[in-house]
């Protein structure tokens, strides 16, 4: 069964320093996703990406952050320097169609937990 | 503003039982509800979807329930299994773009 798969499984870094994060959604999927979840928080909406170009960000997505989908199968996120408060797990996520829509299931990536020291 | 709320508290039950755990919502009635599960350190997967016009939605020993006077949507586990010990978390969409989910409600199944 396809699914999504995230790299790396785990990432420390520095205070300050870049971080990228990498997803293959689901070949066939339109729509891409960024989620985090805190340890023991709520899973929370970042960014979602179609159509090379974000639709929508939450008010976490600062300019700190940037997403990309460099080529037809891998889709990244970008921290610019990172924070403390930063550090949390990060899924990837992809759907067939929009969260409004009737091809709406969103499929999640392992994650990755980034500490950041 | 859109929110889900889930029992935060974790349910233990024993082996064979029902699980029944509960979401509530805020606001208008979303198109559909989404059920996930989450193992600690995992990323959440997906279970069930039921729709707004849809009372119930079986898959296997999963039951779903929509009840749009009550703001509510049961998750059962029949004949459950220490195996079905995880985190469910339960979703909305938030607009066209996201999902909105709740804390979650740990279920630990007792031999």
């Amino acid at each position: 069964e396809p699914e999504v798969t995230q790299t790396p499984s785990h990432q420390v870094t520095q205070m300050g320093q870049e971080v990228i994060l990498r997803c293959v959604p689901i070949s066939n999927h339109l729509y891409f996703y960024w989620y985090r979840q805190i340890l023991g928080q709520k899973v929370e909406f970042l960014v979602s990406f179609y159509n090379n170009e974000i639709s929508e960000k939450s008010e976490i997505f600062d300019d700190q952050f940037s997403v990309e989908r460099p080529d037809g199968s891998n889709f990244t996120l970008k921290i610019r320097s990172t924070k403390l408060e930063d550090s949390a797990m990060y899924f990837c996520a992809s759907s067939l169609g929009l969260a409004g829509g009737p091809l709406e299931t969103q499929y999640f990536g392992p994650g990755t937990r980034l500490l950041v020291l | 503003s859109q929110k889900i709320e889930q029992n935060s508290e974790a349910l233990n039950i024993q082996e064979g039982k029902t699980a029944t755990l509960t979401c509530n919502y805020t606001n208008y009635s979303p198109a559909y509800l989404q059920w996930y599960r989450q193992d600690p350190g995992r990323g959440p997967v997906f279970l069930l979807l039921i729709r707004e016009n849809e009372k119930e939605k079986r898959k296997e020993r999963l039951k779903v329930t929509f009840d749009t006077t009550l703001k509510q949507s049961l998750f059962h586990i029949t004949a459950s299994q220490p195996a079905d010990s995880a985190t469910y978390l339960c979703a909305r969409p938030g607009g066209y773009n996201k999902l909105i989910f709740g804390a979650g409600t740990r279920l630990a199944v007792h031999p």
